[in-house]
């Protein structure tokens, strides 16, 4: 079965530079969900968009921005990246199924800045 | 607002071992209940799931009942391998996004 695409798979940037990363969410899947992972930590919430529309936002920095675009894929903008933006980036998609849509997600973008 | 907390690892069992991996929730309403296992170097998977009270999700030999009054969802298996050698995360679903223990490492010796 397809599961959800992210790309690149590692990105290495130096500090103060920009970043993009994509999400190609499972077919018929509605919602997007970006999330960050630093070492030896849980998943934290950023952002998240149902129908292209933003729907939940977390603790994503003002420096960051995302959108979900028509055809359901998401990027993730990031810019003057600083040290402690290194982390894995996860995308997740759910169909909109009220609570019981479990999240699947991709295998991340491993983010490293210099 | 609603949280997660897990046991703290690592949990280090040998194989064939039974395993218990404790998750309590916080929460206003009724939130469904999720585990996912991540293995070294990949994505979060989704291991089982519970939509209501009294629920048991089961995958792969593990199993988690959802209990509202001690507002619980332990994970349970009864003979570990060396293979489930992996970080376990008990989660909830609020509203638009999920929330996430802390993540328990579970490691399995041979």
């Amino acid at each position: 079965a397809a599961g959800v695409i992210q790309s690149p798979r590692h990105l290495i940037k130096e500090k103060r530079e920009t970043a993009t990363l994509k999400c190609y969410p499972i077919p018929r899947h509605d919602t997007v969900y970006w999330y960050q992972q630093g070492p030896g930590q849980d998943p934290q919430f950023l952002i998240s968009f149902y129908e292209k529309m933003q729907s939940d936002k977390g603790s994503i920095p003002d420096r960051f921005s995302a959108q979900q675009f028509s055809d359901y894929h998401s990027e993730l903008n990031m810019s003057s990246l600083e040290l402690g933006d290194s982390a894995l980036y996860f995308c997740a998609s759910s169909s909109r199924d009220g609570n019981n849509s479990p999240l699947h997600f991709g295998n991340g973008t491993r983010l490293t800045v210099t | 607002g609603d949280s997660v907390t897990q046991m703290e690892g690592p949990v280090t069992l040998s194989e064939e071992a039974f395993l218990t991996i404790n998750c309590t929730y916080t929460a206003t309403g009724y939130p469904s209940l999720f585990w996912y296992v991540q293995y070294p170097g990949e994505g979060l998977q989704l291991l089982l799931k519970a939509t209501k009270a009294d629920d048991k999700g089961s995958n792969k030999g593990f199993e988690a009942t959802y209990r509202k009054e001690t507002t619980s969802f332990h994970l349970e298996k009864g003979s570990v391998q060396v293979s489930d050698s992996a970080v376990y995360f008990c989660a909830l679903r609020d509203g638009n996004k999920l929330v996430f223990g802390a993540g328990t490492i579970l490691r399995v010796k041979s």
